[in-house]
């Protein structure tokens, strides 16, 4: 079975600093997606990145980025120039590579304060 | 693109009665939807995937009995709380794949249902 870890409960940065989540995996697939989700506040649930496990680049969606260490099995997310929209819980997520609808496998969040 | 609705987004019921949650795929049809639960503070527990047109499968330790799903379209899933009591009082969020497009594998989510049993 997959699971998923984030080893960071709680980070505080202050407005504007670059901020590292952490997330380790453990699978014996190969093919794979990873995905960083933020719940703000309102508690919807907003994709912010996805990176398939077969492409060596690493995803980026503006100011954010990850470091997809596929060997240590690691995918943490890097945040630039923090806002504080950016307050949130996120939660990093593993789905299987496989056909058909895969189900999503949630590390425990990571609950990020932006401080002005 | 790729939204997802949950009805109600809160409701308050007494001990045995029953609470129908609706989850819908407004813009994109979803032949795989999947029901989450959610404590305070903690993270999204997988309750089950809904396949259209054909029966739930449940997570381990998940009652089917007690939490029914129906699939019956394309664009809409809905969740029923049977018999609840004030254990089942939680947020309830759905997700949704798109069949036809949008990145591989993506999950859209609803905005959840927070669900308060007396």
């Amino acid at each position: 079975a997959q699971t998923v870890t984030q080893s960071q409960p709680e980070m505080s940065v202050q407005e504007a600093e670059t901020v590292t989540l952490s997330c380790t995996y453990d699978t014996s697939e190969s093919n794979y997606y990873l995905f960083w989700y933020k719940q703000p506040p309102s508690r919807q649930m907003i994709l912010v990145i996805r990176q398939e496990a077969y492409k060596q680049q690493n995803a980026t969606e503006n100011r954010f980025s990850v470091n997809f260490q596929k060997a240590a099995k690691s995918f943490s997310l890097k945040i630039s120039d923090s806002q504080l929209g950016d307050t949130a819980m996120y939660f990093c997520a593993f789905s299987r590579g496989l056909q058909g609808a895969q189900k999503l496998v949630f590390g425990q969040g990571t609950r990020l304060t932006i401080n002005p | 693109g790729a939204v997802v609705s949950q009805h109600p987004s809160r409701v308050i019921c007494k001990s045995g009665t029953s609470v129908k949650i609706e989850c819908r795929s407004l813009d994109f049809q979803a032949t795989t939807m999947f029901w989450y639960r959610q404590f305070p503070k903690q993270s999204l527990m997988l309750m089950a995937t809904s396949n259209e047109g054909s029966k739930a499968t449940y997570e381990q330790g998940v009652e089917k009995d007690k939490f029914l799903i129906n699939h019956a379209s394309l664009t809409l899933s809905t969740l029923t709380v049977t018999s609840a009591h004030p254990e089942d009082s939680s947020f309830y969020i759905c997700s949704a794949r798109d069949l036809l497009g949008g990145p591989q594998e993506t999950q859209y989510f609803g905005p959840g249902t927070r669900l308060l049993v007396l």
